[in-house]
């Protein structure tokens, strides 16, 4: 299992607010993921990097953008939080390389904007 | 492109019953595999079993197993002897390894275990 942190837990905020939400993995993993997922339904990839200074765009589009300056933290920031984003942020890791390179998760983020 | 489809959007099963949830993948890829997460209500994504498209045999991870079958493209997950812990969202995805891409998942089902 791979150790991922995310912080806050739960964040309720105003709009017009910036905001980073916190990501950061102990297993030297070079890739690393940010999902969006409303309660009960599916997950929506956002944002994603293979290794320090690479970072692309998901499948969903997103207004938050992300920065993989160690290898170890991959922080999401919304520059102006709307209540659209109240959703939760699950961040993952892989080690990358050889198979299965299974996908593990942190405990998530609930972001309510009022 | 890859896909993933989880046709069942919720289901039901006795506790102690076992029960079979469906997934089925579209991919041209030849070598790929097959992931099961379960995510109960407080969120937390938890893996629970692999599959390689080229491994023989089914996955088994305790009360978790997945029926493999390749020909029809599916990757079904059973759960034996139900528990109540067990009511949960259960996500199915696939990821090529021919290629460098993210994971793909299905959009879950919700199984609940009734006492």
């Amino acid at each position: 299992e791979a150790d991922i942190y995310q912080t806050p837990r739960y964040l309720v905020i105003g709009t017009g607010k910036k905001i980073t939400l916190e990501c950061s993995q102990t297993m030297g993993h070079d890739k690393m993921y940010w999902y969006q997922q409303d309660p009960g339904m599916e997950l929506h990839l956002i944002h994603y990097s293979y290794g320090v200074n690479s970072t692309e765009k998901g499948d969903l589009s997103s207004e938050s953008t992300v920065s993989r300056i160690r290898t170890e933290h991959f922080p999401l920031t919304l520059e102006s939080a709307r209540p659209s984003h109240t959703s939760q942020y699950l961040c993952a890791s892989t080690e990358g390389g050889r198979s299965p390179d299974t996908q593990y998760f942190g405990p998530g983020t609930r972001l309510t904007v009022l | 492109a890859q896909k993933i489809t989880q046709t069942q959007p919720g289901m039901f099963v006795q506790e102690k019953e076992a029960v079979t949830l469906d997934c089925t993948y579209d991919t041209s890829d030849p070598s790929y595999g097959l992931f099961w997460y379960k995510q109960p209500s407080s969120g937390e994504m938890i893996f629970l079993i692999y599959q390689g498209s080229y491994d023989q045999q089914n996955a088994t991870e305790g009360r978790y197993s997945l029926n493999f079958q390749k020909a029809r493209k599916s990757a079904n997950l059973v759960i034996s002897a139900s528990q109540l812990g067990d009511s949960a969202m259960y996500f199915c995805a696939m990821r090529s390894f021919s290629g460098n891409t993210p994971l793909v998942f299905g959009k879950g089902t919700r199984l609940s275990v009734i006492a």
